[in-house]
């Protein structure tokens, strides 16, 4: 089955680490996105990557960290510089006709 | 620049009842128009899409949706929503060029009781 996946489901994170997130999809898409959503809210964008060795800042870039160095896998970092890391985030990428296809997510908690 | 409006926050309705949630949207260029479901701690699945022709839209789950280009609308519309329908549902627009920006709304709560 094509699709993308998310790991982990859950993670938490102490005050003062780095986490990652991984992001790995099999649909052969150029396109990747990270998104964070909070509670009762819409999405906001985190970075995009348009293409291998490429990526761009989105809306809410700052404390957060990507790289793309392989087509399928699209790695978010967050780092001790994002003051409000609890959120829900979401992976995803692009097809054909410009729709994104999502992963589950993975729910983030400062302890 | 485009830019997505869904009226309502949330949207109450009995078991079995109709339902239409609003989605307005602007655009200086052609677009492309998606509706997505959000059930609670999962990803967004896509329900429909509108990309041209037929401006009716059929989807997934018994849903349609139909695109007004006078009114730039796409209302998504259930003539008879279960239980298991209650989740959040976004709109989402964008350029009909390749790799043209995907917008968001900011979602719809659609909560069904008996």
């Amino acid at each position: 089955d094509g699709g993308i996946t998310q790991s982990p489901k859950y993670l938490f994170r102490k005050e003062g680490q780095n986490v990652t997130l991984s992001c790995e999809q099999n649909l052969n898409h150029d396109a990747m996105y990270w998104y964070r959503q909070d509670p009762g809210q819409g999405l906001r964008l985190i970075y995009y990557s348009q293409i291998v060795n490429d990526f761009q800042k989105g809306d809410i870039a700052e404390g957060y960290s990507v790289s793309r160095e392989k087509k399928e896998s699209f790695p978010l970092t967050v780092t001790s510089a994002q003051k409000n890391p609890t959120a829900f985030y979401l992976c995803a990428s692009r097809g054909t006709y410009n729709e994104q296809f999502f992963g589950p997510g993975t729910r983030l908690t400062v302890l | 620049a485009q830019s997505v409006t869904q009226l309502d926050s949330q949207v109450p309705v009995f078991e079995e009842a109709p339902v239409e949630l609003r989605c307005n949207y602007s655009s200086s260029v052609s677009v492309y128009l998606f509706w997505y479901v959000q059930y609670p701690n999962q990803g967004l699945q896509l329900l429909l899409k509108y990309l041209s022709g037929s401006t009716l839209v059929k989807g997934i789950n018994g849903f349609e949706a139909e695109f007004n280009k006078s009114q730039t609308s796409f209302h998504l519309r259930k003539p008879s929503v279960h239980i298991s329908d209650t989740a959040e549902y976004f709109c989402a627009v964008s350029g009909d060029g390749t790799a043209s920006k995907l917008t968001f709304g900011t979602g719809t709560r659609l909560q069904v009781t008996l």
